[in-house]
């Protein structure tokens, strides 16, 4: 069965470090999304994605925030400069069609751990 | 969007059928209901959406009551590995947007 996939699965790193996480969407989706999840809180959603460019972002996904899909296969979310709120689970979706008329298949998440 | 409102947690025997609540009070005409899982801190996973008809699959069935204010997951034959928490949420069925808002859900033990 096809699947989400990201990479790394926990990654620590020092307030004010560049981080950046990747996701490897299913092949036939056109839609892809940033979720993250604080420990112990709701899951919350960042941005959206498709045709190239942002569709959505939340109040969380600031300018310290961005994402990209470099290559055609992969879909990354960068943190400039991270804080130690951005501690968090991170979850890459990728839906074949829009959130409101299909499923999100969701990756198996990224811990990301600021010291 | 419309709010639901869910039970912060339910308890389940193995193999009994597991009767997940949620109230969508303030639920329009074009919104649907979908279901999604979180086991332990793994990903989300899509269970099923319906938008006025019970809807049944190979996970679950969803029943929607017919003022569309409240809907019932039901897990079947519930088994240690449904432990999870349990997500019911309202989206419009259009190109509004296209994210999914989490709740609290329900954390659905299921006791051997």
């Amino acid at each position: 069965e096809p699947e989400v996939t990201q990479t790394p699965s926990h990654q620590v790193t020092q307030m004010g470090q560049e981080v950046i996480l990747r996701c490897v969407p299913i092949s036939n989706h056109l839609y892809f999304y940033w979720y993250r999840q604080i420990l112990g809180q709701k899951v919350e959603f960042l941005v959206s994605f498709y045709n190239n460019e942002i569709s959505e972002k939340s109040e969380i996904f600031d300018d310290q925030f961005s994402v990209e899909r470099p290559d055609g296969s992969n879909f990354t979310l960068k943190i400039r400069s991270t804080k130690l709120e951005d501690s968090a689970m991170y979850f890459c979706a990728s839906s074949e069609r829009q959130a409101n008329t299909g499923e999100l298949f969701f990756g198996e998440g990224s811990r990301l751990t600021v010291l | 969007d419309a709010k639901t409102t869910q039970p912060p947690s339910m308890d389940c025997a193995e193999g009994r059928a597991a009767n997940l609540p949620c109230n969508h009070s303030t639920i329009s005409g074009n919104e649907y209901v979908y279901w999604y899982r979180q086991i332990h801190s793994q990903g989300p996973q899509y269970i099923i959406h319906g938008l006025k008809n019970n809807e049944t699959n190979e996970m679950a069935s969803l029943i929607i009551t017919e003022d569309r204010k409240s809907s019932t997951l039901i897990l079947p034959h519930a088994t240690l590995r449904d432990t999870a928490v349990y997500y019911c949420i309202v989206r419009p069925y259009n190109n509004a947007g296209n994210m999914l808002t989490f709740g609290g859900g329900t954390r659905l033990m299921v006791k051997p």
